[in-house]
């Protein structure tokens, strides 16, 4: 079946830090693939998506690059803030299927 | 306005009881969805609901009973309460089951069995 793998957490990285969260997709056929973002207490809000191949999906600094050759959908930010502490969750959806998620990595940026 | 409400934010309740958790959206979607997120923060789907017609039912037990009375609701109901429910449960929703949207999360109901 699909899934998806994400980098192991917790990651921590100084104000201002090049980030980098991995992660690799398992699917029988062509899915889109999402980055959501959950804030302490909250709920998850879409981050940025890309739906097919070469694709780069980018917000809030954010960006990530549908590889399909590679099954990945690395999430990229060049320089972190403190408000960018929170868990991410890398996510693909192939058809009318579920949206199955990664496991999740905890990100703290220190000030 | 919120888009995705849940309710009860916070439920605490004992072993074998029977409770409910709303979930109504105003976005105009057709399809709705509950998550479960364990204490590890993994996310499971239990069920998904198109136009009040179930889609999805993942393997979850019995005493788990979702109800959509239209497509702007999705209810959650739980029979004789476990301690292994205790969890963060979301509801989402969703324009239509297609492979490019993304879902819109409500903000969760921390459910805590004692």
């Amino acid at each position: 079946g699909n899934s998806v793998t994400q980098m192991e957490g917790p990651v921590t990285l100084s104000e201002e830090a090049f980030l980098t969260i991995n992660c690799t997709y398992t699917a029988t056929g062509y899915p889109s693939l999402f980055w959501y973002v959950q804030y302490p207490g909250e709920g998850l809000q879409l981050l940025l998506k890309a739906t097919k191949a070469d694709d780069k999906g980018s917000n809030k600094g954010f960006e990530a690059t549908y590889r399909k050759e590679t099954t990945s959908f690395h999430l990229e930010k060049g320089s972190v803030q403190v408000s960018d502490s929170a868990v991410y969750f890398c996510a693909l959806k192939e058809g009318a299927q579920k949206l199955v998620f990664g496991q999740g990595t905890r990100l703290t940026i220190n000030p | 306005d919120t888009a995705v409400s849940q309710t009860p934010k916070y439920l605490v309740t004992q072993m074998g009881n029977d409770k409910s958790i709303k979930c109504e959206q105003n976005l105009g979607h057709d399809t709705m969805y509950w998550y479960k997120q364990d204490s590890k923060k993994f996310l499971k789907i239990m069920f998904s609901y198109n136009n009040k017609e179930l889609i999805i039912n993942e393997t979850v037990p019995n005493r788990f009973s979702p109800k959509s009375p239209d497509k702007a609701h999705l209810n959650l109901h739980i029979n004789s309460l476990e301690l292994g429910d205790s969890a963060v449960y979301f509801c989402a929703s969703s324009q239509a089951p297609r492979r490019d949207y993304g879902y819109t999360f409500g903000s969760g109901t921390r459910l805590t069995v004692v």
